[in-house]
């Protein structure tokens, strides 16, 4: 079955950075994008962006181009998110999911989410 | 980009009471929408997509309708097991983009 397990929770000071990983077993890797949304305040949902896993390229929401960065591991099937210069603003919950099966079908395979938490 | 706005945010239904969520879309999105179930503390799980398409083991008392800018979610009869958050998701344009949510509370 499908399966994307998520890293660890992440405390980290204001200006830094965080590096997400999202590992994916029980399908080909390579066949699907992995795309990242944040929750803020355990409520609403917003798409930061997509990466296929197999080409490396990536579409980011305008608003994350500047924040987030994608990236993929073939060699271990592990999809990234570096968020950089970190604020109060970038804590939330952030997950990994993959398409049903077409971009139009919803995502129907979430990660576990990771809380990250900004604090000096 | 996209706006989805969703209603009601909260409500609270009675077992096996029949309960409705919308959405309306800022423009026509030709049923690329999507309905999440997200209980306290889990990943959102997918419910509904293409409008109207019940994904794989979802129970059927769950059904998506609509078309053009406004979709609506049904339970028809409410089960403890639903008391969760509920979101809508376009993904007729990038970005994907998503309504602010529903919290559904048993009565």
């Amino acid at each position: 079955q499908v399966n994307l397990l998520q890293s660890g929770a992440a405390l980290v000071k204001p200006g830094a950075s965080v590096k997400l990983s999202c590992k994916a077993s029980g399908y080909t890797f390579t066949d699907y994008y992995i795309h990242w949304v944040k929750q803020s305040h355990g409520k609403s949902l917003e798409w930061i962006g997509y990466i296929n896993p197999n080409s490396g390229y990536t579409n980011y929401n305008e608003k994350f181009k500047s924040k987030a960065t994608l990236t993929v591991d073939k060699s271990t099937n592990t999809a990234y998110m570096e968020l950089s210069r970190l604020t109060s603003e970038d804590s939330a919950t952030y997950y990994c999911t993959r398409d049903r099966i077409y971009y139009y079908d919803g995502y129907g395979y979430w990660g576990q989410g990771v809380m990250v938490t900004v604090s000096s | 980009d996209i706006q989805m706005t969703q209603s009601p945010a909260s409500l609270s239904a009675s077992l096996g009471e029949t309960v409705s969520i919308e959405c309306l879309a800022s423009e026509g999105i030709s049923n690329d929408l999507a309905w999440y179930q997200q209980k306290s503390g889990k990943s959102p799980q997918l419910l509904i997509y293409a409008a109207s398409r019940l994904q794989d083991g979802v129970p059927s008392r769950f059904s998506g309708s609509g078309s053009g800018t406004r979709y609506s979610l049904k339970i028809s009869g409410m089960q403890p097991e639903d008391e969760a958050d509920y979101f809508c998701q376009q993904s007729y344009k990038y970005p994907p983009t998503f309504g602010a949510g529903t919290k559904l509370e048993l009565k």
